[in-house]
């Protein structure tokens, strides 16, 4: 089992549509989730964190955590063709201020227009 | 954030040669690490990069072959030492700012061509 999980897609949606992306992982001590969009060619970006179990909003994107069941999931509404991208999720294994990332593999996104 | 540069942003060498990347922060950072991401595949992390002391390599990336120096805290570099081209990739310098929570934020990458 590998210790963050994605589906590879790619995902399609419509323009204007819902897209929902999401994320297992393994360990149960992981305190720290992360959402990065990754274009083509380019650098991962930090889209959105998340700590606690809830939904964090901000602006288009909506972050999920359940830790009981260990996912994270992203929404993001009224989905453009710009959101068309590799959408990484990233979990921080390491306690407070320290640094232990596990990246998953990654979810494409295609926004058809 | 921070901004961050990394030079070269691309490259095209020869097995057997050796590249340096460069990275510059604009701000004191508390961590700096040096990942790769190899075509078509997730971000791997190759060490933790040190102030002042030999980095911290992850299993398998050893430091003959990934030399790394980080004099200060707002700079790093990363050498790729007698490629081959397995070595081709994506190379990202990425930091943790001081009392943040954790958040890791990525240069704009050394893609580099091995030939």
């Amino acid at each position: 089992q590998k210790e963050v999980e994605q589906n590879s897609g790619p995902l399609s949606v419509p323009e204007g549509a819902i897209a929902s992306l999401n994320c297992t992982y393994s360990d149960r001590g992981s305190q720290s989730f992360f959402w990065y969009r990754q274009y083509s060619g380019k650098s991962p970006e930090l889209i959105m964190s998340i700590y606690s179990n809830g939904d964090k909003e901000d602006g288009r994107f909506t972050a999920q955590l359940n830790k009981a069941s260990q996912y994270v999931s992203l929404l993001i509404r009224d989905s453009q063709p710009s959101d068309s991208a590799t959408y990484l999720c990233a979990v921080n294994r390491g306690t407070s201020g320290t640094y232990k990332y596990i990246f998953g593999t990654g979810t494409r996104l295609k926004v058809l227009a | 954030s921070a901004v961050i540069s990394q030079k070269p942003s691309r490259d095209i060498c020869q097995r057997g040669t050796s590249l340096t990347i460069q990275c510059q922060v604009d701000s004191q950072v508390t961590m700096m690490f040096w990942y790769r991401q190899q075509p078509g595949q997730s971000l791997t992390l190759i060490a933790t990069a040190n102030q002042g002391s030999e980095a911290t390599y992850e299993s398998g990336f050893v430091i003959d072959k990934f030399p790394i120096s980080r004099p200060n805290l707002t700079f790093s570099t990363l050498t790729v030492s007698n490629m081959s081209p397995e070595d081709s990739s994506i190379y990202l310098c990425s930091v943790g700012i001081r009392g943040n929570t954790g958040e890791l934020f990525f240069g704009e990458g050394s893609r580099l061509t091995v030939l």
